[in-house]
This record gives C-alpha cells, sequence and structure tokens, in this order.
C-alpha cells in the first residue's frame, strides 16, 4: 500500500536549535513530496514541494528538504528554530495517479525557551 | 484575496442526529476536495471534484456521507445520521489545477459526536 511513515511523533527543540522532521515515502519512482505545517485551529500551510530536479528543496519560513531517492526519504530541515515553529508538521506525497494526496501521521514539533 | 472559508468551525452534536459542513473554495479553483482528520493523525480524502463532477468518492462511506458541488463552486458535506467515530476535523482544500496545483486548505470545522 502506498503510504507516507513520519518516524517521530513528537520532538522537543530549544529555540535557536537546528531541526530535521524524518518522512520516508514508499510509492513511485518519480514522487511528488511535499511538507505542511499546521498551527492549533488553523489549515494546513504549504512550506515546500518537491517535484524534480535539484533534490535539495527551499520552502518559506526558513524551512528547506532533500529529497533522498536511494533511503526514500524526503527530510524537512531548518537551521535555526524560532518559538512561532511549534506546530505540527505532514510530509505528504502524491498518489491514486497524481489526484491524491496521502498523508503521514504527524510530527508535532515543540519549542522551548 | 479570500482563503478557503468554512463553516461551522466547531458542531456538537449526539449520535444519530444529521450534521452538515459548508465549504466555498478560493474563487477560480475547480478542484475542490474534502478531507477528514482523526486525532493524531493526518487528513484522509474523503472526495475530489472536478468543477460539480465528483471523480473520486472512492472513500466517502455512502451509506451515511453524502457531498454535492451545485454549479461548481461551493460545497456541501453532510452526515446523516452521525455516529460517535465520526468526531474528527473536517477539511475543505481547493486547487486551481487538479494533481500538482497546490492544495490550499480552509481551518476546518471540528465535530464533536456525544
Amino acid at each position: 500500500a502506498q503510504s507516507v511513515t513520519q518516524p517521530d511523533i513528537h520532538i522537543t527543540v530549544s529555540e535557536g536549535a537546528s531541526l530535521e522532521l524524518r518522512c520516508n515515502y514508499s510509492y513511485g519512482a518519480t514522487p511528488y513530496l511535499f511538507w505542511y505545517v499546521q498551527s492549533p485551529g488553523q489549515g494546513l500551510q504549504l512550506l515546500l514541494k518537491y517535484f524534480s530536479g535539484d533534490t535539495l528543496v527551499q520552502g518559506i519560513k526558513g524551512f528547506e528538504a532533500e529529497f533522498k531517492r536511494s533511503q526514500s526519504s524526503f527530510n524537512l530541515r531548518k537551521p535555526s528554530v524560532h518559538w512561532s515553529d511549534a506546530a505540527e508538521y505532514f510530509c505528504a506525497q502524491l498518489t491514486g495517479g497524481g489526484n491524491k494526496l496521502t498523508f503521514g501521521t504527524g510530527t508535532q514539533l515543540k519549542v522551548e525557551l | 484575496e479570500a482563503g478557503v472559508v468554512q463553516s461551522p468551525r466547531y458542531k456538537i452534536i449526539e449520535k444519530k442526529q444529521p450534521v452538515a459542513f459548508w465549504c466555498n473554495p478560493i474563487s477560480g479553483h475547480n478542484t475542490l476536495y474534502w478531507y477528514r482528520q482523526n486525532l493524531g493523525q493526518g487528513p484522509e480524502l474523503l472526495i475530489r471534484y472536478e468543477n460539480e463532477e465528483a471523480v473520486d468518492d472512492s472513500q466517502l462511506p455512502k451509506d451515511r456521507f453524502s457531498a454535492e458541488r451545485l454549479k461548481g463552486v461551493d460545497s456541501t458535506l453532510k452526515i446523516q445520521p452521525a455516529e460517535l467515530g465520526d468526531s474528527a476535523v473536517y477539511l475543505c482544500a481547493s486547487s486551481a489545477l487538479a494533481g500538482v496545483g497546490e492544495q490550499y486548505f480552509g481551518p476546518g470545522t471540528r465535530l464533536t459526536v456525544t
């Protein structure tokens, strides 16, 4: 079955520290991959996406993600976390012939001041 | 430009009661999605519309769920009758293009069935 795995349910980092959120996908030779952020009571906001080309993708709010085909991974990174980054982060992949987003279970990020 | 609008934001009902959620997508977006997000999970697609046509409703529990998108603009998702297990956040999203087009999400409707 097509699936997206986010191994870490919760992550806590100190403000100013670096961040890496893990994501593994299981479908497709040419995956279309996304990272979304969801703040409490808010809808999901797209941080970045990967379709092809450069495997290091830059997104909004200082986030980046690296696509590694050999590891079936698309990990999200940020060099220095701000308290406002506390939220839930979802990795997603286009499946179903390119018409359906399949989401991971999410990683809840807590930022300690 | 206004984003995806959903109402109500919160709804509490007793089991076996009907409930309806409304979504108004971003102007000009032909593709509309309804997702359900259970607590601690990622969103799962219920139904996708291209204009007024439901092109993927394979994950919609058709015995109690129904949806419509008259005139290809706003949409309504209905549950009748609601069950305890329907408690979740119901998200609406829209995109200008199907497939690789970016999906823009509304804030969702949090449903609690007691």
